[in-house]
């Protein structure tokens, strides 16, 4: 089955640790992307990445850090500059035709204890 | 800026009862409209994606619609595990983001 996976489904974390999410995908996309999401409040991105290799900040990049060393694989690292990391963290990955659809994988849900 | 205003923010409904969901928006140069299904503690799940203001897409009790200012999605008799969240989101090709609303909260009792 094709589709994108994302480990840990739960991640606790303490202050002034930098952690690492996973993000794999087979679905031979070139695009992906991170958000967060909080309650009460849209899906926003924190980075994203159109080819191997290369990737470009969204619009709360602060504090996170990625890499893209191989196109089914765009892991996250939350690091101890970031102020407020408690959140659940989407991967999505797309083709880079003009809107193509973003699909999602299950989230990781990080609590800073 | 591009902006996505959805509402109500939560909605309760019968079983049978039929409804629609609001999503407008405000963007310079819309290229992609989505909504997305999105239950508790899981990501969301992709529904339709509209390109031009007159187009509609259905599925199963679900039909989105889109004008040059909104987006609509009906709900045609919900059931009750039609309850979750919707997701209303608008692709402008700056930045290659998508810009998303707050969601809007489905409850349907049997």
């Amino acid at each position: 089955d094709g589709g994108i996976t994302q480990s840990p489904k739960y991640l606790f974390r303490k202050e002034g640790q930098n952690v690492t999410l996973s993000c794999e995908q087979n679905l031979n996309h070139d695009a992906m992307y991170w958000y967060r999401q909080d309650p009460g409040q849209g899906l926003r991105l924190i980075y994203y990445s159109q080819i191997v290799n290369d990737f470009q900040k969204g619009d709360i990049a602060e504090g996170y850090s990625v890499s893209r060393e191989k196109k089914e694989s765009f892991p996250l690292t939350v690091t101890s500059a970031q102020k407020n990391p408690t959140a659940f963290y989407l991967c999505a990955s797309s083709g880079t035709g003009a809107a193509d659809t973003q699909y999602f994988g299950p989230g990781t849900r990080l609590t800073v204890l | 800026e591009d902006q996505v205003t959805q509402s109500p923010e939560a909605l309760r409904l019968q079983e049978g009862e039929s409804s629609s969901l609001n999503c407008s928006y405000t963007v310079s140069g819309l290229r992609g409209l989505f909504w997305y299904r999105q239950d508790p503690g899981k990501g969301p799940e992709f529904l339709f994606t509209l390109y031009s203001a007159g187009e509609e897409k259905e599925k199963e009790r679900l039909k989105a619609t889109l004008t040059k200012k909104e987006s609509f999605l009906h709900i045609t008799a919900p059931k009750p595990e039609d309850s979750a969240t919707y997701l209303c989101a608008v692709f402008t090709g700056a930045n290659s983001k998508l810009t998303f609303g707050k969601g809007i909260t489905l409850s349907v009792r049997p």
